[in-house]
């Protein structure tokens, strides 16, 4: 198995443009999560599913975030219009009972 | 608010020292994970241990677990300097539930 996979590695784009970061769980997995990390804040939960279903979202900065999952493989999470604030390395992580698997991770800037 | 808080924010020994680390947590948990990330890198599963567990290993990782104290201690014997990262403890509530991490303790092993 690939591991959790994540796209792009790397984005830069300019304030108030909109941003897709996707996200491929392991496969069997019945959990994905989306995490932020910054220096200030640490890492911070901000929404995760159970069977492609949204479990909890209030960990989602505001209504400029918001996140899908569409499928048992695929998951995006989508901020617009994106801010300098939002910078920082979203991670994605999937599970199956108490196994945790993160991805790489998408290190944003926004300029 | 992080659940775990790790001590110390920052520990720095030499190669073949051990070094501990600590972390509190507030709420029951199901069970307490360890993680280490690599500077710019993702998060890797380093061990888990579950409430009914006190003390677990894994190569030259010991992990103690004291509910009562809401407390848990990692611990590197024979420390190198590829050991060199940070690490994070998560504490789990539930099966499937959100992993809470702590803001972590910087290790660096000085050659």
């Amino acid at each position: 198995d690939a591991g959790v996979i994540q796209s792009p590695r790397h984005e830069v784009t300019e304030m108030g443009q909109e941003v897709t970061l996707r996200c491929k769980p392991i496969s069997g997995h019945d959990y994905l999560f989306w995490y932020r990390q910054t220096m200030m804040r640490g890492l911070e939960l901000l929404i995760y599913f159970n069977n492609n279903v949204p479990i909890d979202d209030s960990g989602m900065p505001e209504d400029r975030f918001s996140a899908k999952m569409p499928n048992a493989s695929f998951s995006t999470l989508k901020i617009q219009p994106s801010e300098p604030r939002d910078s920082a390395v979203y991670f994605c992580a999937s599970s199956f009972r108490d196994g945790y698997t993160f991805g790489s991770g998408t290190r944003l800037t926004v300029v | 608010s992080q659940q775990g808080e790790e001590d110390p924010q920052a520990l720095s020994i030499q190669e073949g020292e051990n070094a501990t680390m600590n972390c509190s947590y507030k709420t029951s948990i199901n069970n307490l994970q360890w993680y280490r990330q690599n500077s710019g890198r993702g998060l890797v599963h380093l061990i888990l241990i579950r409430s009914n567990e006190r003390e677990k290993h894994s190569g030259r990782l010991r992990v103690t677990l004291d509910t009562s104290k809401k407390s848990s201690s990692l611990l590197i014997t024979a420390s190198r300097a590829a050991d060199t990262a940070s690490y994070f403890c998560a504490t789990d509530a539930g099966s499937g539930s959100r992993l809470t991490f702590g803001e972590g303790t910087q290790l660096t092993v000085n050659p």
